[in-house]
């Protein structure tokens, strides 16, 4: 049971280029999630998903987009990357219950 | 003003020492309080929650809730250099999974 994982764990981009960051949870969970965190700023919520096939708009969703083709995966897309969106990006994912479970991390950095 | 403020720290206790990591929110309707630890480059994990005001214990951690004056708290009892980490407060609304993250305390308890 690895739980919640998260592809790459590190990555540079130049600005303009696009990626994608790959979330998968074995835990059958409904509810996904993906957030940024930035020195002084938090967690804060970029869009999350409450089942297979949806997909809805958190805090901060400028600049990205993210499907949910897959239970078990929740992707986040960078179409054209700038250096406002350097920083250490997480998935969660959670049941109807309040705990939400967290990935590693990926730090990405936009120059 | 932010929906929910703590002193980011740090905060630099001896071992043994008790800790108080605080929280305050301006938003009335919060009925769930979360708090998450988050060691160096991890994801966050749930350390404990409380339901509407009151106290919560859970071995040497306890947690605390006052609705009256929109202040939520975390006691460490006989911390150790293992509770050296950033603890983030998130309360949240009954009935959602969305949450709105505090900046973060980071505690460091020195051996």
């Amino acid at each position: 049971n690895a739980g919640v994982t998260q592809t790459p764990k590190f990555r540079v981009l130049k600005t303009g280029q696009s990626m994608t960051l790959l979330c998968a949870q074995d835990m059958n969970h409904e509810y996904m999630y993906w957030y940024r965190q930035d020195p002084g700023m938090g967690l804060r919520l970029i869009h999350y998903s409450v089942g297979e096939g949806t997909t809805a708009k958190g805090e901060v969703p400028d600049g990205y987009n993210v499907s949910r083709l897959k239970k078990q995966n929740f992707l986040l897309g960078l179409e054209s990357a700038a250096p406002s969106q350097t920083s250490v990006y997480f998935c969660a994912s959670s049941t109807a219950t309040y705990e939400q479970y967290f990935g590693p991390g990926t730090r990405l950095t936009v120059t | 003003q932010k929906e929910v403020e703590q002193d980011p720290g740090p905060l630099s206790v001896p071992e043994g020492a008790i800790v108080s990591l605080n929280c305050t929110y301006s938003n009335s309707a919060f009925q769930y309080f979360m708090w998450y630890r988050q060691y160096s480059r991890k994801g966050p994990e749930l350390l404990m929650y409380t339901y509407s005001s009151g106290n919560k214990e859970d071995g040497r951690f306890t947690a605390q809730v006052d609705k009256s004056s929109k202040y939520i708290s975390l006691f460490i009892r006989d911390s150790q250099p293992s509770d050296s980490a950033t603890y983030l407060c998130a309360p949240t609304w009954a009935g959602t999974y969305k949450y709105i993250f505090g900046t973060g305390t980071r505690l460091k308890v020195l051996a």
